[in-house]
């Protein structure tokens, strides 16, 4: 069975550009989640799908950031106007069932680089 | 809110040496516990968790962790140390009382370095 899969592994753009960052999650896995490690700190939470319902957006930064899940299978997550701030490595996950004894399943990550 | 302290940024250790990884916790609730690992150009790989019964929780590649509730801790434990273990583990934790939903709340990791 194939694991999470992030695209792409590293992107380096300018300030103010913009940047989409994809996640295909576990076939068959209904809950997908972002978090964000900023500069060797806390692996942060940033958004939860249901499907593809936003069950929870309360880790999202600012507005320069959107999710989506459309048709509930892939996500994207984009950044747009990238700040310097937004360095860091994106790790996506997800779970079966959902739920605070569902085991979340990682992706490789996507290492975001703003100049 | 939830917390989560990994004191220690690296523990160094000789191969075949016991290895212990710290993790301390914050929640208001009954906790939920996980550890994860994350080998070089790797993501994160789930390791084991803690729900409820047994204090002592076995997981993937001969690791264990034991809850205590009293200290609120949840370290990671191998009785035996590999080179290949040097990795980046993180710890996280899920409030089972609190509204936070399914969110992981994580530390900011330890380097484990196993010498040969």
């Amino acid at each position: 069975e194939a694991g999470v899969t992030q695209f792409p592994s590293h992107s380096v753009i300018e300030k103010g550009q913009t940047v989409t960052l994809r996640c295909d999650p576990i076939s068959g896995h209904d809950n997908l989640y972002w978090y964000r490690r900023v500069m060797g700190k806390e692996i942060k939470f940033l958004l939860h799908f249901v499907k593809e319902s936003k069950q929870d957006e309360s880790g999202m930064p600012n507005n320069r950031f959107l999710a989506e899940r459309t048709g509930g299978t892939y996500s994207t997550l984009k950044v747009q106007p990238a700040e310097l701030e937004d360095s860091g490595v994106y790790f996506c996950a997800s779970s079966q069932v959902g739920g605070p004894t569902d085991t979340q399943y990682f992706g490789p990550g996507t290492r975001l680089t703003v100049l | 809110a939830q917390s989560v302290a990994q004191p220690e940024d690296q523990v160094n250790v000789a191969e075949g040496n016991p290895l212990t990884v710290k993790c301390t916790y914050s929640v208001s609730g009954n906790p939920y516990l996980f550890w994860y690992v994350q080998y070089p150009n790797r993501g994160l790989q789930f390791l084991l968790k803690y729900i409820t019964g047994d204090n002592l929780v076995k997981g993937s590649y001969g690791f264990e962790a034991e809850f205590n509730k009293s200290q609120t801790s949840f370290h990671l434990k191998k009785p035996s140390a590999l080179v290949s273990d040097s990795a980046l583990y993180f710890c996280a934790v899920r409030d089972f009382g609190e509204s936070s939903g399914d969110k992981l709340t994580f530390g900011t990791g330890t380097r484990l370095a196993v010498r040969p």
